[in-house]
């Protein structure tokens, strides 16, 4: 019945490691994205998408690769990990732009 | 660039005692507004939103926030705490239609029992 889920909850990686984080959403939604909370619980979005396509994409490193398989899902590929990286990953989708985005439980990334 | 201001950090209160929760935009055109709760642990849930019409809104648990057009803000209020809503309040705004959601820093609500 989870609205919005995503896998795995926690993440504990080495630096320069690749890892993936994947986001699905049962809701029906036509929009996905993704958003970073720092130490702080700041929140930033990084990317989103519509129906497949990439709408959103902030300055983020490139080593930070969204893909839609199909819009119910929107995953997070990340290369070469580094410290900064470590941060709470929010995946949410909304059923358009603009309209109210239902958030995920986050992933907890942590890279040593 | 859109921004969103919270003005108080981290607040502690007594139960039963009143919250108010300033939160300010930076954007001209047309926006919708959210205040987002996230309780210890766990996702950002939706408190309450504005898109139109009455600028006071009511939301879960007893919240509610006016918008004030002429002031840039949408501020949280609720008469009476609980020790349960002990949590991280995120104001966040949406310019019409990009879906770019642009959170407060947001504040840290402590209740004590």
């Amino acid at each position: 019945d989870t609205a919005v889920s995503q896998t795995p909850k926690y993440l504990v990686t080495q630096m320069g490691n690749d890892k993936s984080i994947k986001c699905e959403q049962n809701l029906g939604h036509d929009t996905m994205y993704w958003y970073k909370q720092d130490s702080k619980k700041f929140l930033k979005i990084m990317f989103s998408y519509n129906n497949k396509e990439l709408i959103i994409n902030e300055t983020v490193p490139n080593r930070f690769s969204p893909k839609s398989p199909d819009k119910a899902h929107l995953n997070l590929h990340i290369n070469s990990l580094e410290l900064g990286d470590s941060a709470v990953y929010f995946c949410a989708s909304s059923r358009n732009r603009g309209d109210t985005q239902y958030f995920g439980p986050g992933t907890r990334l942590t890279v040593l | 660039a859109q921004s969103v201001s919270q003005h108080n950090h981290h607040v502690i209160l007594s139960e039963a005692a009143s919250l108010e929760l300033g939160c300010n935009y930076s954007y001209g055109g047309t926006v919708n507004l959210f205040w987002y709760v996230q309780y210890p642990g766990q996702h950002l849930q939706l408190l309450l939103k504005y898109f139109s019409g009455d600028p006071l809104v009511k939301g879960i648990k007893g919240f509610e926030a006016e918008f004030i057009k002429s002031k840039f803000s949408f501020n949280l209020r609720k008469p009476s705490v609980q020790w349960s809503d002990t949590a991280e309040y995120f104001c966040a705004v949406n310019a019409r239609n990009t879906g770019k959601l642009i959170f407060g820093q947001g504040t840290t609500l402590q209740v004590k029992p």
